[in-house]
């Protein structure tokens, strides 16, 4: 399958400071990208869903101040965690989908753990 | 909004037994996905099911696509320990739309 790369796989970061998540595909072009985030024992929740080139699409009760999404190429989608406070660590996963087609599938990134002190 | 019921949550299971778990929805999907998780990791995609009544294989894992398109199975035969980890549906309802997730089966093979 295709792959997708998210980095960096483990962050540690400061209460009040920024942290920027990378999710890249590293051999197609992904016109959409949807950012989860997941706690332990818990499914995967969808946070937003971004397009090459346009806004993203947040999920109601999602923060698109605090969690700002840029998708300015192809191949590339970044998620910033702004002002991070403790409430924020999580396991931060990206996926990546080659088109809009039905049968278009998203594969994922290895996650990033964010812990933030 | 749309849910996805998965069952069960949790199984503990003997190498070489055969596993079935199930989601079921109140609501139609035209695509149905199965995937692992390990610990730290994403999800990886095991089968995916684009027709109702469909039936796909990959190695030991059997999935099919209900008929009523509300439903999907998977089924893991002869179990071995890498086997485990968490075990997520995941069902499309339309053309580019998200995704909605089971809330897994966490699968435990002990040797």
């Amino acid at each position: 399958g295709a792959v997708v790369s998210q980095h960096p796989s483990r962050v540690i970061c400061k209460s009040g400071t920024s942290v920027k998540i990378e999710c890249r595909s590293l051999d197609f072009q992904a016109t959409t990208m949807f950012w989860y985030r997941q706690f332990p024992k818990q499914s995967l929740m969808l946070m937003a869903t971004s397009n090459e080139g346009s806004k993203a699409t947040y999920e109601q009760g999602v923060e698109k101040d605090k969690f700002l999404i840029n998708h300015a190429s192809l191949t590339l989608s970044t998620l910033t965690v702004t002002s991070a406070h403790p409430e924020d660590s999580s396991f931060y996963i990206c996926s990546a989908r080659t088109g809009f087609e039905m049968n278009t599938e998203a594969f994922f990134g290895q996650g990033t753990r964010l812990t933030v002190v | 909004g749309q849910q996805l019921n998965q069952s069960p949550q949790s199984m503990f299971i003997q190498e070489g037994e055969d596993v079935s778990m199930n989601c079921t929805s109140s609501s139609i999907f035209n695509t149905w996905l199965w995937y692992k998780q390990e610990p730290g990791e994403g999800p990886v995609l095991l089968i995916a099911l684009y027709k109702a009544g469909e039936l796909t294989s990959n190695g030991r894992l059997t999935a099919q696509f209900g008929i009523t398109r509300k439903d999907s199975f998977l089924n893991i035969s002869a179990s071995i320990p890498s086997d485990v980890g968490i075990y997520f549906c995941a069902g499309q309802s339309g053309q580019g739309s998200r995704l909605t997730f089971g809330e897994g089966t966490q699968l435990t093979v002990n040797p």
